[in-house]
């Protein structure tokens, strides 16, 4: 199993460009996640996700959307960056929103 | 907001040493806790979960306080492996999942 993916692993934006940071996972779980992490800030949620077809909002979803068309993928999509995007993005997978979360190893992301 | 609550740190502790953290919380409805580790640059890993009773895996032991509302971690003869960001889980019982703490660093000195 290669758990839960991420790509790019890093990534440099001007203002106002767009992009998709992508997320998978081989563990056949439900619920999916992205947090953004900051320093001095923690982790916060952005969106997440309890199944294929149903998304919701977390924490901090201002400038982002997500997809979920299958239980393998879920895409975080900005839709133009901005400097105050720049962080580092985790995408999460656990069995239910209550279980051990596993994380992919990140990608960094600078918005110039 | 439901917040998790940790002392930052840095913690500096000798090889061999006890140290023990602390976090409190806010939600008194959270059912599940956790403690996950995080090194430097990495993705946070599970470390273990909480429960009512406590639990202990090796060195590590985590305890859950409810009526004062707070859940320690204890590391025992502490390793140089040990040193990385601890971070404090709860949750609040939604389906919008875990709120975490802002972590406590723990550096280990030989």
């Amino acid at each position: 199993n290669a758990g839960v993916t991420q790509t790019p692993k890093f990534q440099v934006l001007k203002t106002g460009q767009s992009m998709t940071l992508q997320c998978a996972q081989d563990m056949n779980h439900e619920y999916m996640s992205w947090y953004r992490q900051d320093p001095g800030m923690g982790l916060r949620l952005i969106h997440y996700s309890v199944g294929a077809g149903i998304t919701d909002q977390g924490e901090v979803p201002n400038g982002y959307n997500v997809s979920r068309s299958t239980t393998e993928d879920f895409p975080l999509r900005l839709l133009s960056a901005a400097p105050s995007q720049t962080s580092v993005y985790f995408c999460a997978s656990g069995q239910g929103a209550t279980n051990e979360q596993f994380f992919g190893p990140g990608t960094r992301l600078t918005v110039l | 907001r439901k917040e998790v609550e940790q002392d930052p740190g840095p913690f500096n502790v000798p090889e061999g040493a006890t140290v023990a953290f602390n976090c409190t919380y806010s939600n008194s409805a959270s059912q599940s806790f956790f403690w996950y580790r995080q090194d430097c640059r990495k993705e946070p890993k599970l470390l273990m979960s909480v429960y009512s009773s406590g639990n202990e895996d090796g060195r590590f032991t985590a305890q859950l306080n409810r009526a004062s509302q707070y859940i320690s971690l204890l590391i025992r003869d502490s390793k140089l492996s040990d040193s990385a960001t601890y971070l404090c889980v709860g949750l609040g019982g939604g389906a919008d999942g875990l709120t975490f703490g802002k972590g406590t660093h723990l550096i280990i000195q030989p």
